[in-house]
């Protein structure tokens, strides 16, 4: 157990919709990353935080977008779903800005259908 | 741009071989170089990472990685498989021009009994 957790951890929804993945970095964690991981596309990085703030952007479609509380739990929010939005949604976090040591959360696996 | 390229996406070994997993990666500054574990249903794990310093690297769980320069490699070995080593192994490699991590495209190991 890594000690970062995600919710849900099975997301199935349809086309168009909007869902919103959640994540609770480990105790004492600032930064919050988030990955996607799919069968063609492989893993890849999207989106991090840092105590609240944008920090790096990776391959994040315009369709998403996250944020981080000052609680520092994070939400992905993916909107106007398509099918080739299926995947598995990895959240990671460390202890500072960086990437280093991060620790991956479970995962939420999302279906589009 | 900086990519990680792992030669073969499935390696199978008969239990108690070596165990090889080969990375390359594509970077004219050294990037920090890692090696994670990924188990069905589960998360990524980190196995070893390679920052600076001593260029074997050993990890958890018996594994063990060489970072060498000349060859842009940062294979992964294990000189005894077991039957728990069966996993997805994903390695990754830290820019530190842009701070992104990005990974290769996996390696499925399989181990025979």
């Amino acid at each position: 157990d890594s000690g970062v957790t995600q919710t849900p951890k099975h997301l199935i929804t349809a086309t168009g919709q909007r869902v919103t993945l959640r994540c609770s970095p480990r105790s004492g964690d600032l930064s919050v990353y988030w990955y996607q991981q799919s069968l063609d596309q492989g893993l890849q990085f999207l989106i991090q935080y840092y105590n609240g703030e944008e920090r790096a952007k990776g391959n994040i479609l315009e369709r998403f977008s996250a944020q981080q509380f000052p609680d520092l739990h994070s939400e992905l929010n993916l909107s106007s779903l398509e099918l080739g939005d299926s995947a598995l949604y990895f959240c990671a976090s460390s202890r500072t800005e960086s990437v280093v040591e991060q620790f991956f959360g479970p995962g939420t696996r999302l279906t589009v259908l | 741009a900086q990519s990680v390229t792992q030669l073969g996406s499935h390696v199978s070994v008969s239990e108690g071989a070596l165990v090889l997993l080969r990375c390359n990666y594509s970077s004219s500054v050294p990037p920090y170089l890692f090696w994670y574990v990924q188990y069905p249903n589960q998360g990524l794990q980190l196995l070893l990472k390679y920052t600076t310093g001593a260029t074997l690297v050993k990890g958890i769980n018996g594994f063990e990685a060489e970072f060498k320069k000349s060859e842009t490699s940062f294979h992964l070995t294990k000189p005894s498989a077991h039957m728990s080593d069966a996993a997805e192994y994903f390695c990754a490699a830290l820019s530190s021009n842009t701070g992104k991590l990005i990974f290769g495209q996996g390696t499925t190991l399989q181990v025979k009994p």
